[in-house]
């Protein structure tokens, strides 16, 4: 089955710099790949997604980055801001299959610092 | 619109003993999910029904779970003789047909602690 790694567990940065979280697939026939955002005692929340047939997708401050070949897919947010603290999961599917169920990595806790 | 809700939102139980968790998904959605989430961890899948039937459960740990989705809708999670590893939150999320890329849409879960 699918197997989606997540780097790094951790992530400090101050206000107003980027943040880089990258993610590796095993299965080469996962073409779905979305983010979703978890702050403390909430639920996930989707935030962007990127399906295998574009390189990268934007939306304001965050955007998405997949490399087929290599199998990883990255999520950049620029400009951080305090309200951006959160854990973030990448996840990977195959859209083909019915019920589309998503693989999850191991999740990178974010801390932007005022 | 209402998203998704579940109850409770805690759930301490004692070890051996048989718990229900129950989920209400998002209104008109078909495609419904379970997931279990450890801490520290990303959610892992364990159950998707499409409609009434469960149309994928490969990822139930053992057959002490089982979950059904009677009308529909409402779905509730089971699970026996529960054991201190099954303490996680269980997370339920609804998507509009669990087809293409339809966003799968997560209540906010129900924190099982078993003593």
């Amino acid at each position: 089955g699918e197997n989606v790694e997540q780097h790094p567990s951790t992530l400090s940065v101050q206000e107003g710099d980027s943040a880089v979280i990258k993610c590796t697939y095993s299965d080469s026939a996962s073409n779905y790949f979305p983010w979703y955002k978890q702050e403390l005692g909430k639920r996930p929340q989707l935030i962007i997604d990127i399906r295998s047939n574009v390189g990268e997708k934007k939306d304001q401050r965050i955007a998405v980055t997949l490399n087929k070949t290599a199998k990883h897919f990255s999520l950049h947010i620029t400009e951080t801001q305090p309200e951006d603290s959160a854990v973030y999961f990448c996840a990977a599917s195959m859209i083909d299959n019915a019920g589309n169920m998503l693989t999850f990595g191991g999740g990178t806790r974010l801390m932007v610092k005022p | 619109g209402a998203g998704v809700s579940q109850t409770p939102s805690n759930k301490v139980t004692e070890k051996g003993k048989y718990v229900e968790l129950r989920c209400d998904p998002i209104s008109g959605h078909t495609a419904l999910y379970w997931y279990r989430q450890s801490l520290g961890q990303g959610p892992e899948f364990l159950i998707y029904f499409q409609g009434t039937g469960a149309a994928d459960d490969s990822g139930l740990p053992n057959d002490r779970f089982f979950a059904v989705r009677p009308e529909g809708s409402v779905s509730t999670l089971k699970i026996q003789r529960t054991e201190r590893g099954d303490s996680a939150v269980y997370l339920c999320a609804s998507s509009s047909t669990g087809h293409g890329t339809d966003t799968q849409y997560f209540g906010p879960g129900t924190r099982l602690t078993v003593l």
